[in-house]
């Protein structure tokens, strides 16, 4: 079983609308939570952290954990076409500092 | 957050020999990590730097292949050795940041293997 799981896309929503990722993860220990954007020849960007339970909104982009179900989900509003993207999710697994990261969703944005 | 910057950008190899690649923080982070991405591919950890120890490897990577040097608190080095094909890939430092657990990437080296 992988440690952190998304689906791998391609996701594709029209401009304007909310676009939707999701993770899971399969440790309950875990506290700490990212989402990365990366654009396609490019390095990852940090885009958002969360570390309790909730939504955790930032401009248009909002991050929902659910620890009991062991979710993280980020959420994008009013999608543009620069959104279009790899969201790679990012999970804190242990005591040791290191990610584990997801094989991320592939987002399109659509005109 | 940090900016960090590698050098080279990229780089075209021959087999067997060895490529160091190295990462600059502008600011003294605790910690700094190596990442390898295959093309299409996710981030895979090859292990953490902490300066004044040993970088503590993940399963798979040896330090034999892949030697890590951390000098001080704002740089770090990687070095692929005895290069195949097989360690064609993009590898990325990052730093960890403020906020628990967060970390910052570098903008990558591009290694081919010939």
């Amino acid at each position: 079983q992988k440690e952190v799981e998304q689906n791998s896309g391609p996701l594709s929503v029209p401009e304007g609308a909310i676009a939707s990722l999701n993770c899971t993860y399969s440790d309950r220990g875990s506290q700490s939570f990212f989402w990365y954007r990366q654009y396609s020849g490019k390095s990852p960007e940090l885009i958002m952290s969360i570390y309790s339970n909730g939504d955790k909104e930032d401009g248009r982009f909002t991050a929902q954990l659910n620890k009991a179900s062991q979710y993280v989900s980020l959420l994008i509003r009013d999608s543009q076409p620069s959104d279009s993207a790899t969201y790679l999710c990012a999970v804190n697994t242990g005591t040791a500092s290191k990610l584990t990261f997801g094989t991320g969703t592939r987002l399109q944005v659509t005109l | 957050s940090a900016v960090i910057s590698q050098k080279p950008s990229r780089d075209i190899c021959q087999r067997g020999t060895s490529l160091t690649i190295q990462c600059q923080v502008d600011s003294q982070v605790t910690m700094m990590f190596w990442y390898r991405q295959q093309p299409g591919q996710s981030l895979t950890l090859i292990a953490t730097a902490n300066q004044g120890s040993e970088a503590t490897y993940e399963s798979g990577f040896v330090i034999d292949k892949f030697p890590i040097s951390r000098p001080n608190l704002t740089f770090s080095t990687l070095t692929v050795s005895n290069m195949s094909p097989e360690d064609s890939s993009i590898y990325l430092c990052s730093a960890g940041g403020a906020a628990a657990y967060e970390q910052y990437f570098g903008p990558g080296t591009r290694l081919t293997v010939t």
